[in-house]
């Protein structure tokens, strides 16, 4: 089934330590998003890639950045992990970033900091 | 400027009984919503979306939802719950510029057995 995929699922850093959080997709769609989700709260858009361009949003802290070597694959870099980072990050895909698209979201991978 | 409002974070039904989940919306421009759903250490799953045409909405598992442009909602409803509804609800609202989704807070409903 094609899918959005996040690696790993569960991430335990340490404050100040570098982390790299993968996602992949199989559906060959052009968009990809990553989103920052604490607890109980809204997931908030940090940036998304429309095929190779990025575009990040004004309030993302510059800690966080984030790469797509292909359209199959983007990461989401922590430089440097701060408690406050701590949450769910969710990676989304959809075809063309219209806004009718549905963006499909991959499981999350919950990051801990310690 | 857009913006979602889920009224009430935390809804409780009886399994059987009516689930209403309710989202008012601010935009600018004409909206396009959607409902997500978010089990437990899970990513968001579509529910269903309104973009253009028909109001009434019909989704997976059951669910519906309506727009309303006079009442600025969209509220999600599904005439009788299941254990398997248990779950985080959002609302968002799609806005013009690369398909940026905007969230409601969310709802968590829980089915009472």
């Amino acid at each position: 089934d094609a899918m959005v995929i996040q690696n790993p699922r569960y991430q335990v850093t340490q404050f100040g330590k570098p982390v790299t959080l993968s996602c992949s997709q199989t559906l060959n769609h052009n968009v990809m998003y990553w989103y920052q989700q604490k607890s109980s709260q809204a997931p908030k858009l940090l940036f998304h890639y429309y095929d190779k361009d990025f575009n990040n949003e004004a309030d993302t802290p510059d800690n966080f950045q984030s790469r797509r070597p292909n359209t199959s694959f983007c990461f989401l870099d922590i430089r440097s992990p701060g408690l406050g980072d701590a949450a769910m990050y969710l990676c989304a895909t959809s075809t063309t970033g219209t806004r009718t698209d549905t963006q499909y979201f991959g499981p999350g991978t919950r990051l801990t900091v310690l | 400027a857009q913006s979602v409002t889920q009224l009430g974070s935390h809804v409780s039904v009886s399994e059987g009984a009516l689930v209403l989940l309710r989202c008012n919306y601010s935009s600018s421009v004409p909206p396009y919503l959607f409902w997500y759903v978010q089990y437990p250490n899970q990513g968001l799953q579509l529910l269903l979306k309104y973009t253009t045409g028909a109001t009434l909405v019909k989704g997976i598992n059951g669910f519906e939802a309506e727009f309303k442009k006079s009442e600025t909602s969209f509220h999600l409803t599904k005439p009788s719950a299941h254990m398997s509804d248990a779950a985080e609800y959002f609302c968002a609202v799609s806005v013009t510029t690369g398909n940026q989704f905007y969230f409601g807070t969310g709802t968590s409903l829980t089915v009472i057995p």
